[in-house]
């Protein structure tokens, strides 16, 4: 069965650049979050798509935007980066409020 | 959401079951309990969910005592691939965009 694809699996920045994640979720389904998980942290959402539009927003920084897609596909796109946005970021996927399935993640190192 | 509470880890010997205890005393009538696990640094894998009956899934069964205040995630024979940080969360089923909000997880190490 077909999973949440996130591109790409690793990413080396240097601090101030920009980033972009990408999220693929499951076919049909309409809804996406973002996750970030620091170093020996637990996973902290950060934002939330429903229908191409925002449903719900955690402690996202300023300097972090995203949107769904009009193929359901998201982008978490981050800029002036810091070393504190080392981190992994999972995006998830459900249909509707269903349970949600994990992409592999996408490992950020700010340098 | 209402809060849980794990502990920080537990061990258990291959091939047993594992019995991992969840506290959610401020649980609301509408609130669900759900389990994920996350193996390291993969992503969290969504394992049972229930609202107050007991559940069983080819995973794992899924205890919630009669007043909901607690459950108990019941992996029957444990496997070293079990071993994984696993997640009790508690939430509203029904709310569009319900997002997960992660608390401390318990550490399971599966021993041989």
């Amino acid at each position: 069965a077909a999973g949440v694809i996130q591109s790409p699996r690793h990413l080396i920045k240097e601090k101030r650049e920009t980033a972009t994640l990408k999220c693929y979720p499951i076919p049909r389904h309409d809804t996406v979050y973002w996750y970030q998980q620091g170093p020996g942290q637990d996973p902290q959402f950060l934002i939330s798509f429903y229908e191409k539009m925002q449903s719900d927003k955690g402690s996202i920084p300023d300097r972090f935007s995203a949107q769904q897609f009009s193929d359901y596909h998201s982008e978490l796109n981050m800029s002036s980066l810091e070393l504190g946005d080392s981190a992994l970021y999972f995006c998830a996927s459900s249909f509707s409020s269903g349970f949600q399935y994990f992409g592999a993640g996408t490992r950020l190192s700010v340098l | 959401d209402a809060k849980t509470t794990q502990p920080p880890s537990m061990d258990c010997a291959e091939g047993r079951a594992a019995n991992l205890p969840c506290n959610h005393s401020t649980i609301s009538g509408n609130e669900y309990v759900y389990w994920y696990r996350q193996i390291h640094s993969q992503g969290p894998q969504y394992i049972i969910h229930g609202l107050k009956n007991n559940e069983t899934n080819e995973m794992a069964s899924l205890i919630i005592t009669e007043d909901r205040k607690s459950s108990t995630l019941i992996l029957p024979h444990a496997t070293l691939r079990d071993t994984a940080v696993y997640y009790c969360i508690v939430r509203v089923a029904l709310v569009q965009g319900g997002k997960l909000i992660f608390g401390q997880g318990t550490e399971l190490s599966v021993k041989p």
